[in-house]
């Protein structure tokens, strides 16, 4: 089945300093990628939706400005935490959506990032 | 490797009761999470499970077994709005989620 990866699958930083968390397809192209992020036991919460070559649509209170996202290929899509502050630890999931055939539409969900801002 | 098996899809009656099973084997484990996605929308958590058992939360339940790499979500007196995509995700050594392929299940009138 399709596998989605993300790079790295955790990373501690101090205040300030900027993360960049990859989000790769590994057998498939995604035209959309999403990025969520989930506190403990919570659902996943919808952060923006990548698509590729284009900006990305970022959900309410979500900001653009803070959260970078470039999809630049089919099957590469980050997240860059800018100036992270300890607010910003989380666990940052991303997902990619696979149009199979064009028939059947399957979105994959990465293992996830742990993020811890100190 | 690394595998979280549940079945593609199933389909049930409006007011009956339904089980989705889940079996995984992965290195390690730290818990496992049920989530229902409505088509276009977030995962929304279920169920968290990390010792053997039951786990009843109002018309689903959540079962799960260690020994036997299984857990299963019952859910009661299905309603329409039942109808969606039922994830199953294992918690590894890493605490990296792995996830199932998800079940999409079809509640007919």
């Amino acid at each position: 089945g399709a596998v989605v990866s993300q790079h790295p699958s955790r990373v501690i930083c101090k205040s300030g300093t900027s993360v960049k968390i990859e989000c790769r397809s590994l057998d498939f192209q995604a035209t959309t990628m999403f990025w969520y992020r989930q506190f403990p036991k919570q659902s996943l919460m919808l952060m923006a939706t990548s698509n590729e070559g284009s900006k990305a649509t970022y959900e309410q209170g979500v900001e653009k400005d803070k959260f970078l996202i470039n999809h630049a290929s089919l099957t590469l899509s980050t997240l860059t935490v800018t100036s992270a502050h300890p607010e910003d630890s989380s666990f940052y999931i991303c997902s990619a959506r696979d149009l199979e055939g064009g028939v059947r539409e399957t979105q994959y969900f990465g293992p996830g990032t742990r993020l811890l801002v100190l | 490797g690394q595998n979280i098996d549940q079945p593609t899809e199933m389909t049930a009656t409006e007011g009956a009761i339904v089980q989705i099973n889940c079996t995984y084997q992965t290195s390690g484990f730290n818990g496992l999470f049920w989530y229902q996605q409505h088509a276009g929308e977030a995962p929304t958590f279920l169920s968290y499970n990390v010792l053997d058992g039951l786990e009843e939360k109002g018309r689903f339940s959540s079962f799960l077994s260690r020994s036997k790499g299984y857990s299963y979500l019952l859910l009661k007196e299905l309603q329409m709005k039942d109808s969606a995509s039922y994830l199953c995700a294992v918690m590894d050594s890493n605490y990296q989620l792995i996830w199932g392929a998800g079940t999409k299940l079809i509640i007919k009138p």
